[in-house]
């Protein structure tokens, strides 16, 4: 059990760009959740999938953002036309379908300048 | 819908104080309740966590009591040490939104010699 991962751990962009985050889950975890976390804040859920299914999207997951789990292991997060607001700690958690104990990945910390 | 309401920090503490940080919960089902560390440049670690009313968790010499009827959750610690410095999250989980997590805005704990 490696844990979950994020790659990559930091990212630096200007406004306007794509970027797209990647995150590893713990091998047998069926469930991942997506979520952000600003300076001085709790994490704020994002979206969450159950194997590749996206089961549920929070209204703060505005159109520029989209994100994926194809085969039902890894997850990409991906923002377009990034704004100075989307600058903040992208964080990965998963967990088993038969538990609410979700473990989290060290973060990807974007800023947008 | 749900929410979760921390005290705010700093808090600052000698060695070998009682620790208190309080926390409360609105939410409309029976959720579980978990309280998180942020260690200095680390991820979120599940500290403890507890499933129902009355139920207490404890790891690490923390512990706290999962109380329905006051919607509590408070974090305690008898005696505290320079390493327990961290920010603290107390959440709550959505059972019916696929274990979706609900944070407060966090405790920031500094331990003085």
């Amino acid at each position: 059990d490696t844990g979950v991962s994020q790659d990559p751990r930091h990212k630096i962009t200007k406004r306007g760009q794509n970027v797209t985050f990647r995150c590893d889950p713990i091998s047998e975890h069926n469930r991942l959740y997506w979520y952000r976390q600003t300076l001085g804040q709790g994490p704020e859920f994002l979206t969450y999938f159950q194997n590749e299914a996206q089961l549920e999207k929070s209204r703060l997951l505005s159109d520029r953002f989209s994100a994926e789990r194809p085969k039902g292991s890894f997850s990409t997060l991906e923002i377009q036309r990034t704004e100075q607001g989307d600058s903040a700690m992208y964080l990965c958690a998963s967990s088993s379908s038969g538990t609410d104990t979700q473990y989290f990945g060290p973060g990807t910390r974007l800023t947008v300048l | 819908g749900d929410s979760v309401t921390q005290m705010e920090g700093p808090v600052t503490l000698s060695e070998e104080a009682f620790l208190t940080i309080n926390c409360t919960y609105t939410a409309t089902g029976y959720p579980s309740l978990f309280w998180y560390v942020q260690y200095p440049g680390e991820g979120l670690q599940l500290l403890l966590k507890a499933t129902k009313a009355d139920d207490k968790g404890s790891n690490k010499g923390f512990e706290a009591t999962y109380r329905k009827e006051t919607t509590s959750f408070h974090l305690e610690k008898g005696s505290v040490q320079v390493s327990d410095s961290a920010v603290y999250f107390c959440a709550l989980s959505d059972a019916g939104g696929g274990n979706k997590l609900t944070f407060g805005t966090g405790t920031q704990l500094k331990v003085e010699l």
